[in-house]
């Protein structure tokens, strides 16, 4: 059974364009995260939910918004996209402020 | 943001060589984890510590939790191929994880 898991696992767009990762997790977990590496590997968290309320937004364009519908899900939206968004996106549970479980990533590259 | 120092940033190793990398932070923490990432893949849970001074196994894998509350160790012992990949340390804060740069280990040929 897949813990915390994201949908594409690819995907390709052309700058300019709006397109949703999505994530979801059946782990009964109450907080879900957003991440993004970068080509060094460096772990960033872009936002975290708990119960369906925000309580970090790191210093992320507004470009990026997370919408959660339920506690299992943390979808991820991405309006007018450019060159600089192309990193692998990770989403991650966890319950209160315990350890992190991870997805396991959608690469997304922007032409 | 804050991220945690941690060192060595790769390793090349034999394999049956044992391993070590660590982590040290100017803040303390009350939490410390340690994740591994193989290619394509998120990173998964090795190890929580909990208590300052903790030292915990998982098979090949030690570590341990400094008694400052500053600083972490992992050591893996006779590595193995598959031990490949990036070692994240990572920090609690009190909302978020506080990460490390990662340690790419990789097996000598």
């Amino acid at each position: 059974d897949t813990a915390v898991s994201q949908t594409p696992k690819y995907l390709v767009t052309q700058m300019g364009n709006d397109k949703s990762i999505k994530c979801e997790q059946n782990l009964g977990h109450d907080t879900m995260y957003w991440y993004k590496q970068d080509s060094k590997k460096f772990l960033k968290i872009m936002f975290s939910y708990n119960n369906k309320e925000l309580i970090i937004n790191e210093t992320v364009p507004n470009r990026f918004s997370p919408k959660s519908p339920d506690k299992a899900h943390l979808n991820l939206h991405i309006n007018s996209l450019e060159l600089g968004d192309s990193a692998v996106y990770f989403c991650a549970s966890s319950r209160s402020s315990y350890e992190q479980y991870f997805g396991p990533g959608t690469r997304l590259t922007v032409t | 943001g804050q991220q945690l120092n941690q060192s060595p940033q790769s390793m090349f190793i034999q394999e049956g060589e044992d391993v070590s990398m660590n982590c040290t932070s100017s803040s303390i923490f009350n939490t410390w984890l340690w994740y591994k990432q193989d290619p394509g893949e998120g990173p998964v849970l090795l190890i929580a510590l909990y208590k300052a001074g903790e030292l915990t196994s998982n098979g090949r894998l030690t570590a341990q939790f400094g008694i400052t509350r500053k600083d972490s160790f992992l050591n893996i012992s006779a590595s193995i191929p598959s031990d490949v990949g990036i070692y994240f340390c990572a920090g609690q804060g009190n909302y978020q994880l506080i990460w490390g740069a990662g340690t790419k280990l990789i097996i000598k040929p």
